[in-house]
């Protein structure tokens, strides 16, 4: 599976947009790309997951450029509790995820 | 949406005792499983993938007498760390993915083993 490349903080002020991004430069045409987040002593909560075209739920929006060798993860307003660990991880249909060093998101008052 | 569930939350135990820890599927089957271990500041790595009614898939590097998984329905697989000594003393997680294909794994709330 393709390795990922994140910042590894951000910090972003409650109530504005929190943009992450991944390189996945060695991406192959089958991968999908998954963002993950853990909050301290807790297991990692799925966030969202696309392979080409860009994707928004609830929780965030995935945009995915054009060559897929990069991506961010949008959480639009963010608040107090989005603070985490966000993983993007990326994988073909093997089942397995393997997780990297993430970014440690901290969002401030 | 989908849950998975482990027991126990945490647990303390003296060192030499074996402890299981449970994961469960809640509102969907899982064929596949797997099992994570995270220590303090690290990231989650993968110890092995169990597969309902066959034999786990380990990672390199774990030691599958030590870390007996047991997968024997759709919607429970249990790992039991035998005879634990203090540097097992870990954060582990499981995850599990309802369907096949793309759809993503989603993990329990980790059970924390500190061997005394």
């Amino acid at each position: 599976d393709a390795k990922t490349t994140q910042p590894p903080s951000m910090d972003c002020a409650e109530g504005r947009a929190a943009n992450l991004p991944c390189n996945h430069s060695t991406i192959s045409g089958n991968e999908y790309v998954y963002w993950y987040r853990q909050i301290h002593s807790q297991g990692p909560q799925y966030i969202i997951h696309g392979l080409k075209n860009n994707e928004t739920n609830e929780m965030a929006s995935l945009i995915i450029t054009e060559d897929r060798k990069s991506s961010t993860l949008i959480l639009p307003h963010a608040t107090l509790r989005d603070t985490a660990v966000y993983y993007c991880i990326v994988r073909v249909n093997t089942d397995k995820l393997i997780f990297g060093t993430g970014t440690r998101l901290q969002v401030f008052p | 949406g989908a849950v998975v569930s482990q027991h126990p939350s945490w647990v303390i135990c003296k060192s030499g005792t074996s402890v299981k820890i449970e994961c469960r599927s809640l509102d969907f089957q899982a064929t596949t499983m797997f099992w994570y271990r995270q220590f303090p500041k690290q990231s989650l790595m993968l110890m092995a993938t169990s597969n309902e009614g066959s034999k786990a898939t380990y990672e390199q590097g774990v030691e599958k007498d030590k870390f007996l998984i047991n997968h024997a329905s759709l919607t429970l697989s249990t790992l039991t760390v035998t005879s634990a000594h203090p540097e097992d003393s870990s954060f582990y997680i499981c995850s599990a993915r309802e369907g096949s294909g793309n759809q993503p794994q989603h993990f329990g709330d980790g059970t924390r083993l500190s061997i005394l």
